[in-house]
């Protein structure tokens, strides 16, 4: 079965440190770019990063640049989101999706995790 | 940094109606690289269209997607009561990849 398993939320108060994780199985996850999203309490979906299946193409959401870091390591089918300088509107369930496949074509989110909480408060 | 804007903000129909649900861009998405997910209740997104008409793997022939340029368009066919939700347009054809802001899709 194709499964993506977000880690690593939490409460943690402003100007923290938080790491994300996402294990990835059922699929060749080096194959595969992938995605986090995040999505306020209440409010719609917010993309926040990417990085392409050898790690050479990573983008950011204006509101996390500088802030976040992406990274992946595709020999534990792992991805991460370094998660500095946190805000409180940053607050959100974090999702990590892998794309549909190879190409510009298929780089929508297919598979989706279930989420991971980050609560930033004092 | 494109903006994707959905409309209606919430549709209100009965199960058997036909819903049209659209997003419009602020400047042209490229290749049409434009994908429409749904969204339940305290659940994951799913996606349904990508390169907006393309459907994903097992979504129902009920719902197509199209569209080009900066205007696209999900239709439901014919609404069956699990089609009840919140519907999200996404463009992935430059960074940033944006999401429209979602139509909630309710039960007249």
């Amino acid at each position: 079965e194709v499964q993506l398993v977000e880690s690593g939320g939490g409460l943690v108060q402003p100007g923290g440190s938080l790491r994300l994780s996402c294990a990835a199985s059922g699929f060749t996850f080096s194959s595969y770019s992938m995605n986090w999203v995040r999505q306020a309490p209440g409010k719609g979906l917010e993309w926040v990063s990417y990085i392409s299946i050898s790690s050479s193409t990573i983008y950011y959401a204006d509101s996390v640049k500088g802030r976040f870091t992406i990274s992946r390591d595709n020999a534990k089918n792992s991805l991460y989101l370094q998660m500095n300088s946190l805000r409180a509107e940053d607050t959100a369930v974090y999702y990590c999706a892998s794309t549909g496949g190879r190409g510009s074509y298929y780089q929508y989110m297919d598979v989706w995790g279930k989420g991971t909480t980050v609560t930033v408060s004092s | 940094e494109i903006v994707l804007t959905q409309s209606p903000g919430t549709l209100s129909l009965s199960p058997g109606e036909r819903a049209t649900l659209s997003c419009r861009a602020s400047q042209s998405v490229s290749s049409s690289y434009l994908a429409w997910y749904q969204q339940k209740g305290g659940q994951a997104p799913r996606v349904l269209i990508y390169g907006a008409t393309s459907r994903a793997t097992g979504i129902p022939d009920r719902f197509s997607g199209s569209g080009s340029g900066t205007d696209f368009t999900l239709t439901i066919s014919r609404l069956e009561p699990e089609d009840f939700a919140v519907y999200y347009c996404q463009q992935y054809g430059s960074s940033p990849y944006t999401f429209g802001q979602g139509t909630k899709l309710e039960i007249k």
